[in-house]
């Protein structure tokens, strides 16, 4: 079954625009991920938080995490024709040796 | 020089068929896993093998198998291949949280 899931199922915004991508989850984690895949090609590790932080940075990308709330986001701050992909959350499940994938939010940015 | 790689990129056989996709990582991980992405781009986990032994098997059908020859080497092979095998399948390696993903093998079944 999915763990995460993601929405929107598909973003699209002016280059210059913040984007942000929203994960639910359903059951407790050791840490999330968020990945990018871009078309055709295979996913691409972005940032991982553990589940004992609330918010990380890494360049333009912001992840936050609310395990009470069992979610997480991430922003993409002044958003690139690049940054055309689809981004995918992936939690690392407790107890479990394994990670699930969401579908997936296909985001285009427009130049 | 890629750290994971797949071949072959492109797959297209017959219904019945038994084909095979190799995977290679150069990083040096102790996981490797088998991925399935199907044409609604969920992705769902088939295999993955640690220190060349099986530590999840999800509901997969047993018409697949995965090999591992070695630690850089986790091969997948498919039996009695059924229209519905036809998706995106993805090898990647760990050796802590963080997954690397090869490209890509695209499985066509005709």
């Amino acid at each position: 079954s999915q763990q995460g899931e993601e929405d929107p199922q598909a973003l699209s915004i002016q280059e210059g625009e913040n984007a942000t991508m929203n994960c639910s989850y359903k059951t407790s984690i050791n840490n999330l991920q968020w990945y990018r895949q871009n078309s055709g090609r295979g996913l691409v590790h972005l940032i991982l938080i553990r589940s004992n932080e609330r918010e990380k940075h890494s360049g333009r990308l912001r992840v936050t995490l609310d395990t009470s709330k069992k979610s997480s986001s991430l922003l993409i701050t002044a958003s690139r024709a690049a940054d055309t992909a689809s981004y995918f959350c992936a939690t690392d499940v407790l107890n479990n040796n394994d990670m699930r994938f969401g579908a997936g939010t296909r985001l285009t940015v427009k130049p | 020089d890629t750290a994971v790689s797949q071949t072959p990129k492109y797959l297209v056989t017959q219904m019945g068929n038994d084909k095979s996709i190799k995977c290679e990582q150069n990083l040096g991980h102790d996981t490797m896993y088998w991925y399935k992405q199907d044409s609604k781009k969920f992705l769902k986990i088939m295999f993955s093998y640690n220190n060349k032994e099986l530590i999840i098997n999800e509901t997969v059908p047993n018409r697949f198998s995965p090999k591992s020859p070695d630690k850089a080497h986790l091969n997948l092979h498919i039996n009695s291949l059924e229209l519905g095998d036809s998706a995106v399948y993805f090898c990647a390696s760990s050796r802590l949280e963080t997954q690397y993903f090869g490209p890509g093998t695209r499985l066509l079944v005709l």
